[in-house]
């Protein structure tokens, strides 16, 4: 069975520690994986890795993808408390009948106290 | 860019009452849209993808009759929840997504269904 599983479930860390999420995941056909930001509503995406060994950065924020070991990271530095939320990994596989399609894990919830 | 809008963000109704819960892909063309069902402290839950004028593909042990979805045009899908029971009380996702593939889905804010 196709799974994604995220660790921590749960971080609360200090503004201004560095704290680094994880993602690990089995699918069948793989084609991408995916970061999003969940606060009160719906997710926002974040990054989209296709390739293993490229990091992709957006501020304070990075992730980077390792295909071999199916696992990839998501990298905060200099938390703020703006950056409580839920995060979401999601991998992206291709079905022939049912295309191309999500699957998410249990998210980990990072709560940032001032 | 990328912006997805989902309406009505929160609908409180008695059961039996059927509940249409659009998602609009706003500034571009949703070639798929999908319907995602969120329980608390759970994460997102496929029910169905759609493909523009085609029928929807719904994941297994999704009742097709009961959460009907359209998507006539290339910006806009709805789900039906119909006859609506408390147990379809939920937090429900649309997402679009340009393209077959290899894009990211951008998602609307979701719709708070409570039904009483």
């Amino acid at each position: 069975e196709d799974k994604v599983v995220q660790s921590p479930l749960s971080l609360v860390v200090h503004e201004g520690d560095t704290v680094t999420l994880n993602c690990s995941y089995e699918v069948t056909n793989f084609r991408s994986l995916l970061w999003y930001k969940q606060e009160k509503k719906a997710p926002t995406f974040l990054f989209m890795l296709t390739s293993s060994g490229i990091e992709k950065k957006s501020g304070r924020l990075s992730s980077i993808l390792d295909k071999k070991e199916l696992f990839s990271i998501l990298n905060i530095t200099a938390t703020q408390t703006g950056d409580s939320a839920v995060y979401l990994c999601a991998v992206e596989e291709w079905g022939e009948t049912s295309g191309s399609r999500l699957t998410f894990g249990e998210g980990t919830q990072l709560t940032v106290n001032p | 860019g990328a912006v997805v809008s989902q309406h009505p963000s929160r609908v409180i109704c008695k059961s039996g009452t059927s509940v249409k819960i659009e998602c609009r892909s706003l500034d571009f063309q949703a070639t798929t849209m999908f319907w995602y069902r969120q329980f608390p402290k759970q994460s997102l839950m496929l029910m169905a993808t759609s493909n523009e004028g085609s029928k929807a593909t719904y994941e297994q042990g999704v009742e097709k009759d009961k959460f009907l979805i359209n998507h006539a045009s290339l910006t806009l899908s709805t789900l039906t929840v119909t006859s609506a029971h408390p147990e379809d009380s939920s937090f429900y996702i649309c997402s679009a997504r340009a393209g077959a593939g290899g894009q990211p889905q951008h998602f609307g804010d979701g719709t708070r269904l409570s039904i009483l």
